[in-house]
């Protein structure tokens, strides 16, 4: 999993399967959640988003779960493809400042084929 | 749409030398953000404009660095002098409106390499 501020982990799974990427986040004051994905030599790619009255949104093979409880995110991937090799970050919006995303450092995903 | 173009994709100075990093957010956005990434601190905010006026500079690291944006299609980013440990890559994004709240569209990123 992935902490807002710390290290960088990695995650490799095979074609084909489920992936889940973890986020915790510190602030509860943070209302408004972001999955980006991040390729080698490009820059973050918006991916899905959710705000804090919800607990679940679905995309195009992405769901992101939040839970506010234990303040804990989590982006999964459906049916992972090579494609989806990247660094994942999520962001939070803290307090309602509604351009201030503060970025977590980020989970390495590797699909292998 | 070519999105956010940034300028130049990667760049080699002189410690002491001067660093000017351009941005072209996409046009109709009002919002324009700087952030650098580096593997120890991640993406940091450096610099926030609406409607071409800085609005937030408190992640700008120190006086050495500075930001301009003149007009809706162009902004700078400046370092000078230039230090080794400014080597970083230097996103530019920009997002519709202030409360836009689909996320930013970022640029490719300007590497920088201060040697």
């Amino acid at each position: 999993g992935e902490s807002v501020g710390l290290h960088l982990p990695t995650l490799s799974v095979q074609e084909g399967d489920n992936s889940i990427i973890n986020c915790a986040y510190s602030n509860s004051a943070s209302d408004y959640f972001i999955w980006y994905k991040q390729e080698s030599g490009k820059g973050p790619q918006f991916i899905i988003d959710i705000r804090s009255n919800m607990d679940k949104r679905q995309g195009q093979r992405v769901t992101v779960l939040l839970n506010k409880t234990v303040k804990h995110l989590s982006l999964q991937i459906a049916a992972t493809q090579p494609g989806d090799s990247a660094v994942y970050f999520c962001a939070e919006n803290i307090g309602g400042s509604n351009y201030k995303l503060t970025f977590g450092k980020g989970t390495l995903l590797t699909v292998n084929p | 749409d070519a999105g956010v173009i940034q300028s130049p994709r990667h760049e080699v100075t002189e410690m002491g030398q001067e660093v000017t990093l351009r941005c072209k957010p996409i046009s109709g956005h009002n919002s324009l953000f700087w952030y650098r990434q580096t593997m120890m601190r991640g993406l940091e905010l450096l610099i926030y404009f609406n409607n071409n006026v800085p609005i937030d500079d408190s992640g700008m690291p120190e006086d050495r660095f500075s930001a301009k944006m003149p007009n809706a299609s162009f902004s700078t980013l400046k370092i000078q002098p230039s230090e080794p440990r400014d080597s970083a890559v230097y996103f530019c994004a920009s997002s519709l409106r202030q409360g836009d709240r689909n996320g930013y569209t970022f640029g490719s990123g300007t590497r920088l390499t201060v040697v």
